[in-house]
């Protein structure tokens, strides 16, 4: 399957824990961003980077959030201190240019 | 100015029918317009994207109908299938900024058989 992964699929953890989330992109994509959902609505742009750089960030992501994209290829999506509103599916996507988004399938985090 | 505005909410037809589901945008900035399905535990998977040089694009039985002048565009289900049941966005982004996408509230499509 050569469409873009995320994982784990599911992350259970109890507040004021850390959590990582990792996608891989389509290969060869040149952009990458992130995007959150919660419940009954659309996804949210979180932050987009092209090839390593990371060029934009919305005003949901917190201080207690942190995106990396070393060497231009997959990404990792860090939660500090979480908490309950923190629940939702994170979702990835990549394209290659500006159009089109392919999205992964997501990593649906629960805060106990 | 950057909220794209869907409805209905949800929709139910019966097999055959054609739901409409409309969008209207404020940002003028806006020039690409994608329609995104996605079914439960899935991510979104794109559909049929427009830009605003065009009025009309079809893809198979999927019809994007878009008026510049409104700020408004449409997606219309022809032959609707059960299989179609999902959840439907549709979003903006200007391409030549970020390329980020502005996404709608959604709306929960079910076909009847």
């Amino acid at each position: 399957d050569t469409g873009v992964s995320q994982n784990p699929r599911h992350k259970i953890t109890k507040r004021g824990q850390n959590v990582t989330f990792r996608c891989d992109p389509i290969s060869e994509h040149n952009r990458l961003y992130w995007y959150r959902q919660t419940l009954g609505q659309g996804p949210e742009f979180l932050t987009y980077f092209q090839n390593e750089a990371q060029l934009e960030k919305s005003r949901l992501l917190s201080d207690r959030f942190s995106a990396e994209r070393p060497k231009g290829s997959f990404s990792t999506l860090e939660i500090q201190r979480t908490e309950q509103g923190d629940s939702a599916m994170y979702l990835c996507a990549s394209s290659l240019g500006a159009f089109t988004q392919y999205f992964g399938p997501g990593t649906r985090l629960t805060v106990l | 100015q950057q909220q794209v505005k869907q409805s209905p909410q949800s929709l139910i037809v019966q097999k055959g029918g054609i739901p409409i589901i409309n969008c209207a945008y404020e940002n003028t900035a806006f020039d690409y317009f994608p329609w995104y399905q996605q079914f439960p535990g899935k991510g979104p998977a794109l559909l049929i994207a427009i830009r605003p040089d065009v009025s009309e694009k079809k893809e198979g039985r999927f019809t994007i109908s878009f008026n510049k002048s409104a700020k408004q565009f449409s997606l219309h289900i022809m032959d609707s299938q059960p299989g179609d049941s999902a959840t439907y966005f549709c979003a903006a982004s200007t391409p030549s900024n970020t390329g980020k996408l502005i996404f709608g509230q959604g709306t929960t499509l079910q076909v009847k058989p």
